[in-house]
């Protein structure tokens, strides 16, 4: 099992439309929560940490589940400029600091 | 944000030539950077941590031999792949840690290995 198991999608959504995208984590000792997004041939930014009691930024909205090692990102009013690939990523702990990432979920909005 | 930059960003090499590939933290000192490499499609895969002034961590199957790591200062890591093949064209990414534990991205470095 991944450690870290996202649907890889793709996701055609028109713009306007609210999209969620769903996470799950195998190691339940996992300390940090984070939505990264990635532009083609780019860099992963930081979206969002995602916390238990849940968070908001904007159209985006992040949630975590511990009992169910799950996590999600919903978008509303999307936006043509939201089109990327979407990482779901873990601290799974430990000294070092070291990221996980899922495969990622493309998305694309259409006009 | 904090910035990280990498240079070179392309690099086309011939095989069994080395290509240093140089990770900045800009506007922060970072004790530990990491090394990712991403292959087409594929997630971000940890290659090595990479902490100042000590030896590198490299995970399960990444030769350290091959995979050459140096964190000389607070500001600079540098990644050498050594006699690098076609198999090693990639997308190597590098990250550096903040105090508060966020890690910013380099822009990456595109490999191709003729």
């Amino acid at each position: 099992r991944k450690e870290v198991e996202q649907d890889p999608g793709p996701f055609n959504v028109p713009e306007g439309a609210t999209v969620a995208f769903n996470c799950t984590y195998s190691n339940s000792a996992s300390q940090s929560f984070f939505w990264y997004r990635q532009d083609c041939r780019k860099e992963p930014k930081l979206l969002m940490s995602v916390y238990s009691s849940g968070n908001e930024d904007g159209r985006f909205t992040a949630q975590l589940n511990r009992a169910s090692q799950y996590i999600s990102l919903l978008i509303r009013d999307s936006k043509l400029s939201d089109s990327a690939t979407y990482l779901c990523v873990v601290n799974p702990g430990g000294g070092a600091q070291k990221l996980v990432f899922g495969q990622g979920t493309r998305l694309t909005i259409n006009p | 944000g904090a910035v990280v930059s990498q240079h070179p960003s392309r690099v086309i090499c011939k095989s069994g030539t080395s290509v240093k590939i140089e990770c900045r933290s800009l506007d922060f000192q970072a004790t530990t950077m990491f090394w990712y490499r991403q292959f087409p499609k594929k997630s971000l895969m940890l290659m090595a941590t990479s902490n100042e002034g000590s030896k590198a961590t490299y995970e399960q199957g990444v030769e350290k031999d091959k995979f050459l790591i140096n964190h000389a200062s607070l500001t600079l890591s540098t990644l050498t792949v050594t006699s690098a093949h076609p198999e090693d064209s990639s997308f190597y990414i590098c990250s550096a840690r903040t105090v508060t534990d966020t890690q910013y991205f380099g822009p990456g470095t595109r490999l191709t290995v003729l």
